[in-house]
């Protein structure tokens, strides 16, 4: 199986940044995913990371090093509906992600 | 479109009953995936299937099972229910670009939650 570590729970102020770092040993790699997962709710596709490097989307960056099994969510201008569950997944195969535990984000007034 | 689609949303079940849930994937996806989670183990992978057969199987004792249609429905089996079988249970379907590597983009479902008492 895999190893997928990332804090537990962080918490920022509205406006501000916030990283979320995610690290990962594995024997074959097929790119990295972040989900993001409010309470009650389904997981819903971040970004998607196979090359190093990193990528943007709007408010959201996710960043990849292959060479040392490390990825980061970037969330930028903190909102209080990012306040959610962020959860990086490496696939394993055929519908399989291997999922962390997920990192709690709390965005305070 | 619409979305991936489980029912039922909310069950409560006694040790030693089955259960079946039932997950209706987006249009025009064939792969399905099956996801337990629970607040100790997180977002455990169960099974995924493809035109009906399975392709992929997690580690979860042979209590679970699954199958899937020739419209790529699927449904989900609980027998011989435990308390920790407790959990929400997703399912996730995707439109297979990657093949063999899993790096899809899966869609999930609101989930069923079931509690086991």
């Amino acid at each position: 199986g895999q190893n997928i570590d990332q804090p537990t729970e962080m918490t920022a102020t509205e406006g501000a940044i916030v990283q979320i770092n995610c690290t990962y040993q594995t024997s074959g790699f097929n790119g990295l995913f972040w989900y993001q997962q409010h309470a009650g709710e389904a997981p819903t596709f971040l970004s998607y990371n196979v090359l190093d490097g990193l990528e943007e989307k709007g408010r959201f960056s996710s960043f990849l090093s292959r060479s040392k099994g490390y990825s980061y969510l970037l969330l930028k201008e903190l909102q209080m509906k990012d306040s959610a569950s962020y959860l990086c997944a490496v696939p394993l195969g055929w519908g399989k992600l291997q999922f962390g535990a997920g990192t709690q984000v709390v965005v305070t007034p | 479109k619409a979305g991936v689609t489980q029912t039922p949303r909310y069950l409560i079940k006694t040790r030693g009953q089955q259960v079946t849930l039932s997950c209706s994937p987006i249009s025009g996806h064939r792969s399905v995936s099956w996801y337990q989670q629970t607040p100790g183990q997180g977002l455990q992978f169960l099974f995924e299937y493809f035109s009906e057969t399975q392709r992929n199987k997690g580690n979860f004792p042979g209590r679970f099972s699954g199958r899937q249609f020739s419209n790529s429905r699927s449904e989900m089996n609980v027998s011989t229910l435990e308390l920790g079988d407790s959990a929400l249970y997703l399912c996730a379907s995707s439109l297979e670009v990657e093949t063999g590597s899993g790096a899809n983009v899966l869609t999930f479902g609101a989930g069923s939650r079931l509690t086991v008492l």
